[in-house]
């Protein structure tokens, strides 16, 4: 089965400028989750949804922003980006809103210029 | 608030020895999950082993071993037999227990281990 998918693998912005990035969760898996990872430090939980409802928001501004679609992929928005919005982005999913296990994707590299 | 600290930017071991690597967390629940990721340089997070606080037993996974001192708020790891493939930067992360209502792991800063050969 595959694995957690992201995309894009790697893209480059302008400040101000608008960004989507996309998950696709393991299948099977109704929870998807959010994290941003600055160079140098551990992931920050940005979102998490599950059953298409978000049940967590971690301290990011309002120009984040996330939905989840019917077949349980997600994507991540954020406007009006900033250099200090560069980082990996990492998308993780779950069977469930429970104590299962997460599972990472391989991330979406974020540069700001 | 909930942290997790990692006082080791960067560990190194010799080739079939064996690494300690700490982790310290602050919390006042008394339920929670405790895990430690390897993130390769391919950047995706695996999960290496996995602590319920509830739990007094350390969890072990083949060469991969924890010593949970949940008084102290101290989870650290032991590799055994290092192998080059464990190279990597690992993440010691806490999350509350699933009947809290939130999903949100919180991640150390992470401590680089190296291999040498």
């Amino acid at each position: 089965d595959a694995g957690v998918t992201q995309s894009p693998t790697h893209l480059i912005k302008t400040r101000g400028q608008q960004v989507t990035l996309r998950c696709s969760p393991i299948s099977g898996h109704k929870s998807v989750s959010w994290y941003q990872q600055v160079l140098g430090q551990g992931p920050q939980f940005i979102f998490q949804y599950y059953e298409k409802e978000e049940r967590g928001r971690g301290n990011f501004p309002d120009r984040f922003s996330a939905r989840q679609f019917p077949n349980y992929s997600s994507e991540l928005n954020v406007n009006a980006l900033l250099l200090g919005d560069s980082a990996l982005y990492l998308c993780a999913s779950s069977l469930a809103n429970s104590g299962n296990t997460i599972y990472f994707g391989e991330g979406s590299w974020l540069t700001v210029v | 608030a909930q942290t997790v600290t990692q006082s080791q930017p960067e560990m190194s071991v010799q080739e079939a020895e064996t690494v300690t690597l700490s982790c310290t967390y602050d919390t006042s629940e008394s339920d929670y999950y405790l895990f430690w990721y390897k993130q390769p340089p391919s950047r995706q997070m695996i999960l290496v082993i996995r602590q319920e606080a509830y739990k007094q037993q350390n969890a072990t996974e083949n060469r991969f071993s924890v010593n949970f001192q949940k008084a102290a708020k101290s989870f650290s790891l032991k590799i055994s037999d290092s192998q080059l493939g464990d190279a990597a930067m690992y993440f010691c992360a806490y999350r509350r227990s699933f009947t809290s209502g939130t999903y949100k792991y919180i991640f150390g800063t992470g401590t680089r281990l190296k291999v040498l050969a």
